[in-house]
């Protein structure tokens, strides 16, 4: 299995307060994604990173940021939750050549915003 | 854009048949990859399959094979003999050369005993 940690697993916060994820890798891989899930909507790429301080946006980024200061972590950040955030966060990890474009998923990480 | 479009959002087939999940795509781009994962109720995600664009020859994997028709950016997965454990959803994917990694909405597939 690919070293992929995200932190928290779990969590309940208030909407409002600021709450940073955290994927970190031991896999010394490029590339680095932020996706949420939801029933009906499949994975949604929230932002994504090439490199250290290397970031893009997603298709649903609004109410997002991200910072990678190190090629093993990719943090994101919701500035000030809502309710529509309430949702199941997956990091994933990539590598491009001869590995064969392979992506590794954390666990998953549940966030509710009551 | 890049879009993934996965039309049927259930299926069901009888354990030991085939079934096939449909998967269209839109991309500006010749050099691309498409990818099936598996996603079972514990929430991992599993690699199932992976094409490149440039192979003509589609790809299989034991029981998992696919149909590529790139013309008409039709990426289809085919289950032969199914059995139980394939219960869950698939997503179908596709990866451009800015390497953004786009999901469409995912297919449950039921198995049937």
């Amino acid at each position: 299995d690919a070293g992929i940690t995200q932190s928290p697993r779990h969590k309940v916060t208030e909407t409002g307060t600021p709450v940073t994820l955290r994927c970190h890798q031991t896999e010394n891989h490029r590339y680095m994604y932020w996706y949420r899930q939801d029933p009906g909507h499949g994975l949604r790429l929230i932002h994504y990173s090439y490199g250290v301080k290397d970031t893009d946006k997603g298709e649903v980024s609004d109410g997002y940021s991200v910072s990678r200061s190190k090629t093993e972590d990719f943090l994101l950040t919701l500035e000030s939750a809502t309710s529509s955030q309430t949702s199941v966060y997956f990091c994933a990890i990539s590598e491009v050549g001869s590995s064969g474009n392979t992506i590794y998923f954390g666990e998953g990480s549940w966030l509710t915003v009551v | 854009a890049q879009t993934v479009t996965q039309s049927q959002p259930e299926m069901s087939v009888q354990e030991a048949e085939t079934v096939t999940l449909s998967c269209t795509y839109d991309t500006s781009e010749s050099d691309y990859y498409l990818f099936w994962y598996k996603q079972p109720p514990s929430r991992q995600m599993i690699l199932v399959i992976r094409q490149e664009a440039y192979k003509q020859q589609n790809a299989t994997e034991n029981r998992f094979s696919v149909n590529f028709q790139k013309a008409a950016k039709s990426f289809s997965l085919k289950i032969s003999d199914s059995q139980l454990g394939d219960a869950a959803m698939y997503f179908c994917a596709s990866r451009n050369r800015d390497d953004k990694i786009i999901f469409g909405k995912g297919t449950r597939l039921h198995i049937l005993p």
